[in-house]
């Protein structure tokens, strides 16, 4: 069974601060994926990494970075954390096999920004 | 602009009961469309992928179909059971997991 884990399950923090979300994945995936997830919206996406140390933009990136030392670990950086970042942030891995690979998601990451 | 449309924005039926939802897309190029199930607190779980020539796909009692003509896609529930209260979120690819358009979900809501 594919696993992937999220740091937390909820998150407070303050206007301001740096928040690090951690997702790490044990099926040995290439590509990385972290979504935010709104009440009627759909996932977008924020940053994806195909390989270790690679990083793509997705949809929405301004205000988030990303870290992927290692292949199983992808990080998602808040630089300075605000209000309109309060969100449920969603990790995600998947292999490389064509046009339909499946993608595995962790159990995601409530994070409130006060 | 690419975007896909879920309908209805929620549904209650009763345990035993069938239910069919509804996903309409304008997504080009298309690459394939998949369903995932979101538990409340969890994240998405994929149940279906399909290519433009596959027309029909199931996964225990969830059977998505495809008309690719019309653009439309929908996940038909057979004998509904309480386990099958999540939201159901229609993907569309535009080639690959890198453009994913996520359609924002319907809601289901079984009660016994």
């Amino acid at each position: 069974d594919v696993k992937v884990t999220q740091s937390s399950r909820y998150l407070v923090k303050r206007t301001g601060e740096k928040v690090f979300l951690e997702c790490v994945q044990d099926m040995d995936h290439e590509n990385m994926f972290w979504y935010r997830q709104d009440p009627g919206l759909g996932l977008r996406l924020i940053y994806f990494s195909y390989d270790v140390k690679m990083k793509e933009k997705g949809d929405i990136p301004e205000g988030y970075s990303v870290s992927r030392e290692k292949k199983e670990r992808f990080s998602l950086i808040l630089e300075s954390a605000s209000t309109n970042q309060t969100s449920m942030y969603l990790c995600a891995s998947s292999y490389t096999s064509g046009y339909t690979d499946t993608q595995y998601f962790g159990p995601g990451t409530r994070l409130t920004v006060l | 602009k690419n975007q896909v449309e879920q309908s209805p924005q929620s549904l209650i039926i009763l345990e035993g009961k069938n239910c069919t939802l509804q996903c309409n897309y304008t997504v080009s190029p298309f690459s394939n469309l998949r369903w995932y199930k979101q538990d409340t607190g969890r994240g998405p779980v994929s149940l279906t992928i399909m290519t433009f020539s596959e027309n029909t796909k199931s996964n225990g009692r969830y059977t998505a179909t495809l008309d690719a003509d019309t653009k439309q896609s929908s996940l038909h529930i057979t004998a509904s059971q309480l386990s099958d209260s999540a939201s159901f979120i229609c993907v569309v690819s535009a080639g690959g997991n890198y453009q994913l358009i996520w359609g924002a979900g319907t809601k289901l809501i079984i009660k016994p």
